[in-house]
């Protein structure tokens, strides 16, 4: 199947910082690229989708001004958690889906291994 | 809107189990299946439209009755590498919106 990379894999960073998640499709152009969130013994939580060459659309309730996110190219998304707090501690992964692959609204969403952010 | 069941839980090593899935989104367009190794992203297992009944993959296989909107996920000869979360997954509305379970956890002893 696709393979869909992030990076970094974990990162520890100080309250106030700002940190970058990237998340790459490795073998397919990806026009639309998912953000999700989290948090330990709870499901995914959808942050956004974000499209090629254009503004990302945010869930309710997710910041846009806090969670930056930027799809410059049909393989790289990247995430930017900016002033991080502690309550910003999560896991965030990324998933895209390859437009290639016929199925229309039942294509498979092929998701990346995650970033977990710890903010001091 | 997409309850499942048990949280957790644990068997041996080569036995079979049945994890469940509950959902109320409406107006529903598929079901999926995705397992969860720990600290890893959900790898896709199922996707079932309404009209599909059973779905298998390998030694997973699943089910759907649309009319009482539960779906069920069963695991043949379990493994040790089956220890993960499995997460019910439901698209529904216009904008085929993803609605996550909190999934099932589950263990597998040797």
């Amino acid at each position: 199947g696709a393979v869909v990379s992030q990076h970094p894999s974990w990162v520890i960073c100080k309250s106030g910082t700002s940190v970058k998640i990237e998340c790459r499709s490795l073998d397919f152009q990806a026009t639309t690229m998912f953000w999700y969130r989290q948090f330990p013994k709870q499901s995914l939580m959808l942050m956004a989708t974000s499209n090629e060459g254009s503004k990302a659309t945010y869930e309710q309730g997710v910041e846009k001004d806090k969670f930056l996110i930027n799809h410059a190219s049909l393989t790289l998304s990247t995430l930017t958690v900016t002033s991080a707090h502690p309550e910003d501690s999560s896991f965030y992964i990324c998933s895209a889906r390859d437009p290639s692959i016929a199925g229309g609204y039942l294509q498979t969403q092929y998701f990346g291994p995650g970033t977990r952010l710890l903010v001091l | 809107q997409v309850e499942q069941s048990p949280q957790s839980l644990i068997i041996l090593e080569g036995k079979n189990c049945t994890l469940q899935c509950n959902y109320t989104v409406s107006p529903f367009s598929n079901l999926r299946w995705y397992k969860q190794d720990t600290g890893r992203g959900p790898v896709s297992l199922t996707i079932m439209t309404f009209s599909e009944n059973t779905k298998s993959n390998g030694r997973y296989t699943a089910t759907l009755d649309a009319d009482t909107k539960q779906s069920s996920l069963h695991i043949t000869a379990s493994q040790l590498s089956d220890s993960a979360s499995y997460i019910c997954v439901v698209s529904a509305g216009s904008n085929y919106q993803l609605i996550w379970g909190a999934g099932t956890k589950l263990i597998i002893k040797p």
